[in-house]
């Protein structure tokens, strides 16, 4: 089985600086990771994903992330945050095998500052 | 419409009623899942279909009954629920790809009095 920690449970950060939000996670076998969203009110929505190839993936609205597979990371970033990125952010991790089971970690609330 | 679309967005329930969530997805997809979303608690994955049938049920408490009539439709059958049930109930898609993106509702929002 696999699990995934989600260091920091909230991250306040001003407007136009940078942000980095930190996943790590455990398996035994090969997986698939992912930063989902969830802004106020909504469902979440997939950020990025990692499957095969290139350790960094770029996703939408600007961030990316690295795949670190000796230190089982998976953090995500962003150069320039807006208001508009407010937001709770989920790393989530599948076995390669399993595909679609996910398993998500506790969440990550940014709060973007004036 | 398109996407996923969960109704209710918002039900409350006393401990001895019997509700239903519905879930309705418009992508073709071929699997459908409820998750459940507490408060400071990871989400967590209570059903699975594929293709109409069943291959997850997570230790899920028989008060919580799923239905899926079919690929595009799943139900979240409610009754004599808990206190600590509350929750935001969501429900999500995919394709059989097994790529993990999953396409989520905007959940129904549940409170048990």
């Amino acid at each position: 089985a696999q699990s995934v920690t989600q260091l920091d449970s909230q991250v306040p950060v001003f407007e136009e600086a940078p942000v980095e939000l930190r996943c790590n996670y455990s398996s035994s076998v090969s997986v698939y990771l992912f930063w989902y969203v969830q802004y106020p009110n909504q469902g979440l929505q997939l950020l990025l994903k990692y499957l095969s190839g290139s350790t960094l993936v770029k996703g939408i609205n600007g961030f990316e992330a690295e795949f670190n597979k000796s230190q089982t990371s998976f953090h995500l970033r962003k150069p320039s945050v807006h208001i508009s990125d407010t937001a709770e952010y989920f790393c989530a991790v599948s076995e390669a095998a399993a595909g679609n089971k996910l398993t998500f970690g506790g969440g990550t609330r940014v709060l973007v500052k004036p | 419409e398109t996407g996923v679309t969960q109704t209710p967005r918002h039900l409350v329930m006393g401990m001895t009623n019997k509700k239903s969530l519905k879930c309705e997805q418009h992508l073709g997809h071929n699997a459908m899942y409820w998750y459940k979303q507490s408060a400071k608690k990871p989400l967590e994955l209570m059903f699975v279909y594929n293709f109409k049938e069943q291959t997850e049920n997570n230790s899920v408490p028989s008060r919580f009954s799923p239905e899926c009539p079919n690929s595009s439709h799943l139900f979240l059958h409610l009754h004599t629920l808990q206190p600590e049930d509350s929750a935001l109930y969501l429900c999500a898609s995919s394709s059989g790809a097994g790529t993990g993106e999953l396409f989520f509702g905007e959940g129904s929002r549940l409170t048990v009095l």
